[in-house]
């Protein structure tokens, strides 16, 4: 039931900039504000970005984001091999009165 | 420092209803607003319901019709239960908070329960 649309992969080299795009509509990102989340394999998601472009504390400042309009991208810069995981983005959807995810991207280091 | 901790059957047969329990540990627990998120095996995130301190609570639409959350103010727990399920419920099921003013920013999450549903 995603509403929000992800690439399904995304890959670089280490020390590459790698951008993830997440494509909504005008009931969710286009409303409300868009967060971000990675996942390492059998592990409970983690926040990376909320509110469009915050960082929680702790979180390395080479995970950025950005929303235009309808859609919201996540940019990993310097990515590391620590940084091999899933990513989804999450909005609230005023049509649906729920929160929505993306269909998730994995991120490859090659 | 706020934790959840869940815990549930995990392994439940078609038609059977699912009761997850979440208790949080520290932080408040009428600030917010506390969810239930699941992701069945190799697929992707879906929101199933959150709830306040005073019951208010919001459904995923999907969902609405099996799903009842509920909250114990006096032991800071709130619970899950989802009716008749079946093959497609099974997933790993969590409780999860979000930051104070952006309910939807998930910082804290349990630990994880994988409940698999069996014919």
């Amino acid at each position: 039931q995603s509403v929000l649309t992800q690439p399904p992969s995304a890959s670089g080299t280490p020390g590459q900039r790698v951008t993830i795009s997440c494509s909504g509509s005008s009931s969710n990102i286009g409303s409300n504000t868009v967060n971000w989340y990675q996942q390492l394999p059998g592990t409970a998601p983690k926040l990376l970005i909320h509110s469009n472009n915050q960082r929680p504390s702790g979180v390395p400042d080479r995970f950025s984001g950005s929303k235009s309009g309808t859609s919201a991208s996540l940019a990993i810069s310097g990515l590391q091999s620590e940084g091999e995981a899933d990513y989804y983005c999450s909005a609230w959807d005023d049509r649906l009165k729920a929160y929505v995810f993306g269909t998730g991207t994995m991120v490859t280091v090659l | 420092q706020v934790q959840l901790q869940q815990w549930g059957a995990g392994l439940l047969k078609s038609s059977e209803t699912l009761s997850l329990t979440c208790a949080v540990y520290g932080g408040s627990f009428s600030s917010y607003y506390w969810s239930w998120i699941r992701q069945p095996p190799g697929k992707g995130l879906e929101w199933i319901a959150e709830i306040n301190h005073s019951g208010r609570t919001n459904y995923n639409p999907s969902l609405k019709s099996r799903v009842t959350i509920s909250v114990d103010t006096s032991k800071n727990q709130f619970s899950l239960k989802l009716r008749s399920v079946t093959a497609a419920d099974t997933a790993v099921y969590y409780c999860a908070r979000g930051l104070y003013g952006d309910y939807g920013a998930f910082y804290y999450w349990g630990q994880g329960t994988l409940v698999t549903v069996s014919s």
